[in-house]
């Protein structure tokens, strides 16, 4: 296998602020990253698609200036949930293919509770 | 776009029995099929994937069988353990071999009673 970690696995913020979610792919490179959030006992939702040296990709409904995404390098993508509103807790998960395949690597998850 | 569907929504079994969690998919453009094992607060585990050149595929307790004339695959667990207690989810996505994106079904709660 291969492994993603995520950092940090829980955080708690007051309304209105900003919290930046870091996922790292440890021991391979990853040029695509994806982003999830999940709510309790619900499937995993498709946020964006992060492409390393270029724009993030979102999906529909998801507000682009609200959760911005940043591929610096082959191991490191981050979402910065902005302007944070109770609404916006949630489990965000990241997860990384293993370049030339399909097979996905998520992260432990990021537990964000916003106040 | 593709829609997976899942069922069982949930699941128990007595321990040492077999557990069969079943996906249906749309998108005849798929190919390739993995299983993801999340535990309680923890991300998502791949625990096996199938590709649409092949029929079944096993590893230890683990199967996975694809129809895919009928758009189905099925995960199948053997001699289940208390610790195969989980949610579990199929996914959906075409095969490039660059990373596409997953389509996830709507998970299965198996519970693994003693």
């Amino acid at each position: 296998g291969a492994v993603v970690s995520q950092h940090p696995s829980r955080v708690i913020c007051k309304s209105g602020t900003s919290v930046k979610i870091e996922c790292r792919s440890l021991d391979f490179q990853a040029t695509t990253m994806f982003w999830y959030r999940q709510f309790p006992k619900q499937s995993l939702m498709l946020m964006a698609t992060s492409n390393e040296g270029s724009k993030a990709t979102y999906e529909q409904g998801v507000e682009k200036d609200k959760f911005l995404i940043n591929h610096a390098s082959l191991t490191l993508s981050t979402l910065t949930v902005t302007s944070a509103h109770p609404e916006d807790s949630s489990f965000y998960i990241c997860s990384a293919p293993k370049t030339g395949t399909d097979e996905q690597y998520f992260g432990p998850g990021t537990r964000l509770t916003v106040t | 776009g593709e829609n997976v569907e899942q069922h069982p929504s949930t699941l128990s079994v007595q321990e040492g029995d077999s557990a069969v969690i079943k996906c249906t998919y749309s998108d005849s453009a798929s190919n390739y099929f993995p299983w993801y094992k999340q535990e309680l607060g923890k991300g998502p585990q791949l625990i096996i994937d199938i590709r649409s050149n092949v029929g079944e595929k096993k590893d230890q307790r683990i199967a996975v069988t694809l129809n895919k004339t009928a758009k189905h695959f099925s995960l199948h667990i053997t001699e289940t353990q208390p610790e195969d207690s989980a949610v579990y989810f199929c996914a959906a996505s075409p095969y490039t071999g660059g990373g596409n994106k997953l389509t996830f079904g709507t998970g299965t709660q198996l519970k693994v009673e003693l």
